[in-house]
This record gives structure tokens, C-alpha cells and sequence, in this order.
């Protein structure tokens, strides 16, 4: 079974160009899920997908970033304009609600590594 | 708020050598679910352990046990004739039932020496 992919692996923009970033999650996963560590801190929650409809966006920093999850399948993290501050790797997981008390396990990708200059 | 705090930066041992790595987390909550995962080199967070708040049971799989106690609110991970493929960053999660935001301790980078 294929695990979590994303792509690129790594990108390197300049201030101000657009960014976009992709997950393909583990094939008949309804949640999807969105973090972000940036250099020296924690792996921070950015947001959840339950199939295309986002359920706890609480976490992106702001509205430059905008993902989105069409068909319930593949999700993009788009940054526009990009800043020196978005610097980071960003990962995707996915799981399924298979225990089905809400504590289910998020795989994770390899993540994409995101510089700005 | 929750929180998750592995107090170790960093550890290094030699191989074969045993070695505990600590997770304490704070949350209000009753119910709630806690992970480790490994990070190796190569980038990829791979999955280790899950277990529920009402499990206290301490889990042994291979070289690799954990030890959760409630009393202390921590979640420890000692690995038993450390090699040197155990080398990476490894995460303590946190997330209540209800809410799937992993909320995850800062790491601590684990260096095996041959």
C-alpha cells in the first residue's frame, strides 16, 4: 500500500511568488491533514480535511495560504505571495477513523522543504 | 491548552547502550491520545506507537517499550541495545478526542555512535 506522498521535495522561490504544494494521502483516507515546522520550533497543526470539506483551518497563520482538497482525494497548499517567514518543511498526513473513537493515527509524508529568499 | 514538552535537545549514546527518552504532556482533558514518531534522515515521520488515556499499560515491541503513567502526565520511550539505525529525531503527539490537531513536543534528536 502506498504511503503518503508530496511534491515537490523540495522548492526554492523568491519573496513574492506563489507556492503550491501537494498531497496525495494513503488511497481511502477521508482525513487529510496539513502541518508546518518551521527552522528551530515545533511541528505545528495547520489544518484538517474530513474528504473536501475543511474542518479545523485554525491553525493557518494566515490568508496567504489557501488549500484546498476538490473531489476528496489529492490536496494543495497554495502560498501567495510567498514571505521569508514561510520558510519550512511542510507536511501532509492522512488517516481514517478506523478505531472510530476519534483517535485514529495520522501518517505522515515525507514533506516538502520550503525556502524563500 | 495542551502541551507536550521532551526536555532532552539532545542525546547521544553508544551502541548497544540503552536509552530513555522523555514526554511529558499537560491537557485537560479526559480523554485523550498520545504518539511517538520517528524522524530518521531521511525526512519522513514515520509512526511508532498511539495509545488512549484509559490504557495504561505499558507496550514492549522489540528493543522498543513505552511507559505511560497518568500520575506523572508523561509518556516515555526507551529503546534496549540501541543501534546505530536508530539514530533520528524523535516526536511525542498529543490530540483529545474530538479535536485531530496533533499538538507535538519539540523533538529530541537521538545519535547512536557505533
Amino acid at each position: 500500500e502506498a504511503g503518503v506522498t508530496q511534491f515537490p521535495s523540495h522548492s526554492v522561490i523568491e519573496k513574492g511568488q506563489t507556492v503550491t504544494l501537494r498531497c496525495d494521502p494513503i488511497s481511502g483516507h477521508d482525513n487529510l491533514y496539513w502541518y508546518r515546522r518551521v527552522m528551530g520550533k515545533e511541528i505545528k497543526f495547520l489544518l484538517h480535511f474530513v474528504k473536501e470539506s475543511k474542518q479545523d483551518e485554525s491553525g493557518m497563520p494566515n490568508n496567504r495560504f489557501l488549500a484546498e482538497r476538490t473531489g476528496g482525494t489529492y490536496s494543495t497548499l497554495k502560498v501567495q505571495p510567498a514571505e521569508l517567514e514561510d520558510s519550512g518543511v511542510y507536511f501532509c498526513a492522512s488517516s481514517q477513523d478506523s478505531a472510530g473513537d476519534g483517535g485514529d493515527t495520522q501518517y505522515f509524508g515525507p514533506g516538502t522543504r520550503l525556502t524563500v529568499l | 491548552a495542551q502541551k507536550v514538552t521532551q526536555a532532552q535537545t539532545e542525546i547521544s549514546v553508544v551502541e548497544k547502550e540503552d536509552v530513555t527518552l522523555d514526554c511529558v504532556y499537560e491537557t485537560r482533558d479526559t480523554t485523550y491520545y498520545l504518539f511517538w514518531y520517528k524522524q530518521p534522515p531521511s525526512g519522513e515521520l514515520v509512526f511508532l506507537i498511539r495509545r488512549n488515556s484509559f490504557d495504561e499499560q505499558n507496550e514492549i515491541s522489540g528493543r522498543y517499550s513505552w511507559n505511560f503513567q497518568k500520575s506523572t502526565s508523561s509518556f516515555n520511550f526507551t529503546i534496549t541495545a540501541s543501534q546505530v539505525v536508530d539514530s533520528a529525531v524523535y516526536f511525542c503527539a498529543l490530540y483529545r478526542r474530538g479535536r485531530r490537531a496533533l499538538t507535538f513536543g519539540s523533538g529530541t534528536r537521538l545519535q547512536v555512535q557505533p
